[in-house]
Parts: C-alpha cells; structure tokens; sequence
C-alpha cells in the first residue's frame, strides 16, 4: 500500500525518557514534516525536511531532534520527555506544494 | 508572521442541515487546501485550490477561493452523520516553505 506510515500508534512512557516515533513514506515524496496536535486539535508544525536536507525548524525544545537519513524516512528523538510533550504527533509528506499526506499518528502520553 | 484565522471553531446542526467553515488569511495566498480529520483519525486532504475567485465541487462539498485569495470557505450541503469531523483549511504564502494550518472547525451532526 502507498502511504505515510508511522510507528508506533501509542507511547506510554515516565516523564524523563527518551524516546523515538518513526516515520517512512513510499510515495516518492520529497518533503516530510512533523506536526503536533494538542488536545484542542491544533495542528503545529515542528519540523520539515525536503530531500533530507531540514527547511524548517520552528519554536521547538531542542530536546526534540529530527533526523532523515533518506527522503523517505523522517525520524523523532525526544530527550527528558515532560509532561506537556504529551500530544498526537503526525508525520506527513508532500510533492512540493501539493496537499500533505498524513500517517495516522502516534499517541504519546507522559506520565 | 502569516496566520490562517479559522471560524467556528465548532459547529453543531441537526443531519440536513447545511454547514460553513470560512478560512482568512493575513496575506495573499499562493493556494490553499482542505483536509478532513475524523474523529481518531488522521487529516485526509479533500482539494486545492489555486485560481482567485476558484469554485470546486465535490458531491455535497463545495469549495471557494476568495477573489483577493486571501479567504476561502468549504460548504457542506444538507450534512449527514458521516461527515462529523474536524475540518482544516491550509494556506501557503507565496515562498513560503510550508502552509500553515487554521485550528479547525470540528462539525457534529445530531441524527
């Protein structure tokens, strides 16, 4: 199947770890992001990556660290996880400027 | 910075009934999309459009791009139960890397 893909769909885990979400497309696309959504639903973009090369970084904690290590994969470190990093976390790609596929997110819960 | 102003932020009717979301923009746009996101689900991208003063069709939907294409607005003709949701416009400032999200109208409609 073609599509976003990203693992894994739920994340338990202490405040205070560190944990990663992975993320791959087999669409051909060339820029993937990262975007939050709170409790409220709103959609923030974290990062984007076009050709693994990062384009856009916004206002996030540098505990959060993205990595690309093709154009199909987009990866998510966090470091010392807080209680307030506790969100859905979807990744998506796009062709250029066209609409963004979305992978079906992860659920990360800080306890 | 470019900001997607998004109203309502909810909107509840009763099935056959119709709905509007309305999107503006501080700036011109160079396009703007539409997604749909379910409830526990992933936003699904539903259209772009590019052209001022633009109209698509799909089905019950129908999508317009303001003539300054600084606002748009996705109209739902007679609701049904399947289209509960939240819906997100997505405008992209011309050289701008990344479209920015509006927060959403999530739509709920009593049976």
């Amino acid at each position: 199947d073609t599509a976003v893909s990203q693992t894994p769909k739920y994340l338990v885990t202490q405040m205070g770890n560190d944990k990663s979400i992975k993320c791959e497309q087999n669409l051909g696309h060339d820029t993937m992001y990262w975007y939050k959504q709170d409790s409220k639903k709103f959609l923030k973009i974290m990062f984007s990556y076009n050709n693994k090369e990062l384009i856009i970084n916004e206002t996030v904690p540098n505990r959060f660290s993205p990595k690309s290590p093709d154009k199909a994969h987009l990866n998510l470190h966090i470091n010392s996880l807080e209680l307030g990093d506790s969100a859905v976390y979807f990744c998506a790609s796009s062709p250029g400027t066209s609409g963004y596929t979305f992978g079906s997110g992860t659920r990360l819960t800080v306890v | 910075g470019q900001q997607v102003m998004q109203i309502p932020q909810y909107q509840h009717v009763q099935e056959g009934e119709d709905f509007t979301t309305y999107c503006n923009s501080s700036t011109t746009l160079s396009n703007i999309q539409w997604y749909k996101q379910r409830p526990g689900g992933h936003p699904v991208f539903l259209i772009q459009l590019v052209k001022s003063g633009e109209v698509k069709k799909q089905k019950r939907l129908t999508f317009q791009f303001g003539e300054a294409k600084k606002n748009s607005s996705l109209h739902i003709t007679a609701t049904q139960t399947t289209d509960v949701g939240t819906y997100f416009c997505a405008g992209l400032r011309t050289n701008a890397g990344k479209s920015t999200f509006g927060d959403g109208t999530t739509l709920t409609v009593k049976p």
